[in-house]
């Protein structure tokens, strides 16, 4: 079982470059998040998507967008990069909006903006 | 202002003996606590959940304990094992209430340190 697999793993971009990150989940889930992690800080979402074709803004979405075209896959995309979204990226996704279950979490995605 | 705060950055704790991470949290809307486990450079990992409705959970080595009037709530691990060493999240949801956006609220963490 793959799990949730996020692409690529390591990036270094130059400020006012662009990229998209990729999350990819194999289990079927209907919901998806992004979540950045800085240094001494816990996890905040970014962006969510509660089925495809689903997106929906967290508690930091500025300067980042996403999209949900399907089921499996959840884009994270930065237009212009800041030196401010030097962070490391996680992906979750969690199977359904029933009782509260857990997320499953990518590996993670360690982007630096010079 | 953070609404999910722990308050310890690091903890020791020998071998074989019980740790105990602490999570307070302010928003009176949480209905569902959890946490995560993460090793350096992999994704979290769920570790255990309590719903608002229950003040225990345990399984295995691991137990929650949630008191609702404080807006406290623990992770107790005994016996501590080497593997146990990781950074550890409490993590809050107020979907069941309604109360919030659908994603999770996190601490910051605790880095926990089992010491042989």
């Amino acid at each position: 079982n793959a799990g949730v697999t996020q692409t690529p793993k390591f990036r270094v971009l130059k400020t006012g470059q662009s990229m998209t990150l990729l999350c990819a989940q194999d289990m079927n889930h209907e919901y998806m998040y992004w979540y950045r992690q800085d240094p001494g800080m816990g996890l905040r979402l970014i962006h969510y998507s509660v089925g495809e074709g689903t997106t929906a803004k967290g508690e930091v979405p500025d300067g980042y967008n996403v999209s949900r075209l399907k089921k499996q896959n959840f884009l994270l995309g930065l237009e212009s990069a800041a030196p401010s979204q030097t962070s490391v990226y996680f992906c979750a996704s969690e199977r359904d909006r029933g009782p509260r279950t857990e997320a499953f979490f990518g590996q993670g995605t360690r982007l630096t903006v010079v | 202002d953070q609404q999910v705060k722990q308050n310890s950055p690091s903890l020791s704790v020998q071998e074989g003996r019980i740790s105990i991470l602490n999570c307070d949290y302010t928003n009176s809307m949480f209905d569902y606590f959890l946490w995560y486990k993460k090793y350096p450079a992999e994704g979290p990992t769920f570790l255990i959940s309590i719903s608002s409705i229950k003040d225990k959970n345990e399984d295995g080595r691991f137990t929650v304990f949630l008191n609702k009037s404080a807006k406290h709530l623990s992770l107790h691990i005994v016996p501590s094992q080497p593997g146990d060493s990781a950074v550890y999240f409490c993590a809050a949801s107020a979907r069941g209430s309604g109360g919030g956006a659908d994603g999770l609220t996190f601490g910051k963490g605790t880095h926990l340190i089992i010491q042989p």
